[in-house]
């Protein structure tokens, strides 16, 4: 029954290190959404994409990029981590027409 | 861009009571209205959404009302339950022509049922 996964729960890597999130759905849905989640701070977009090859930024890009190379995966890149990256990180994918939006289980990356 | 506020941060409530969580959000072309609830080590799954042609939905237990006119929605939890603690993110999205769909969400609100 799984719907989107997420490559990894548990991550911890260096600041300078470049660092990818993989995130993979099996409903053929076009909308994928890549979020951070922090304490008292909720969920805020990184970055979506609404089609392949196609991405907009979300409220938080900066030190961020995505790749979407094919319809169900979505890869979130972390160019250089930096401490203050060090977050759960949340992927969702969603059809068409605002219908219901899946989440993975989250990566917990911590960036030492 | 779409900003939503979530009102309470906390909420703590006896069994059997109601719980309300209020959002208000800024954009008027917003027409889909999600709630999500997050347990413990889990991503969020829906629990309710409404659209802007209705104003309430109700499901069992759980209602979502919206004020278009003062861009205010709402969740309404009867007969609370012990598992009904949680996160509970509000959100809005404006599904427009061409696909672009963003959906923004509230900061959430720790929901505590006491027994």
């Amino acid at each position: 029954d799984v719907k989107v996964t997420q490559s990894s729960r548990y991550l911890v890597k260096r600041t300078g290190e470049k660092v990818f999130l993989e995130c993979v759905q099996d409903m053929d849905h076009e909308n994928m959404f890549w979020y951070r989640q922090d304490p008292g701070l909720g969920l805020r977009l990184i970055y979506f994409s609404y089609d392949v090859k196609m991405k907009e930024k979300g409220d938080i890009p900066e030190g961020y990029s995505v790749s979407r190379e094919k319809k169900e995966r979505f890869s979130l890149i972390l160019e250089s981590a930096s401490t203050n990256q060090t977050s759960m990180y949340l992927c969702a994918a969603a059809g068409i027409g605002n219908t219901e939006a899946f989440f993975g289980q989250g990566t917990r990356l911590t960036v030492v | 861009g779409e900003n939503v506020e979530q009102h309470p941060s906390t909420l703590s409530v006896q069994e059997g009571d109601s719980a309300v969580i209020k959002c208000t959000y800024s954009d008027s072309a917003s027409n889909y209205f999600p709630w999500y609830k997050q347990e413990l080590g889990k991503g969020p799954q829906l629990i309710i959404d409404i659209r802007s042609n209705v104003g309430e939905k109700k499901d069992q237990r759980i209602a979502v009302t919206l004020n278009k006119t003062a861009k205010h929605f709402s969740l309404h939890i009867t007969e609370t339950q012990p598992e009904d603690s949680a996160v509970y993110f509000c959100a809005a999205s404006n599904f427009a022509q061409g696909g672009s769909e963003k959906l923004v969400f509230g900061k959430g609100t720790k929901l505590t049922v006491n027994p």
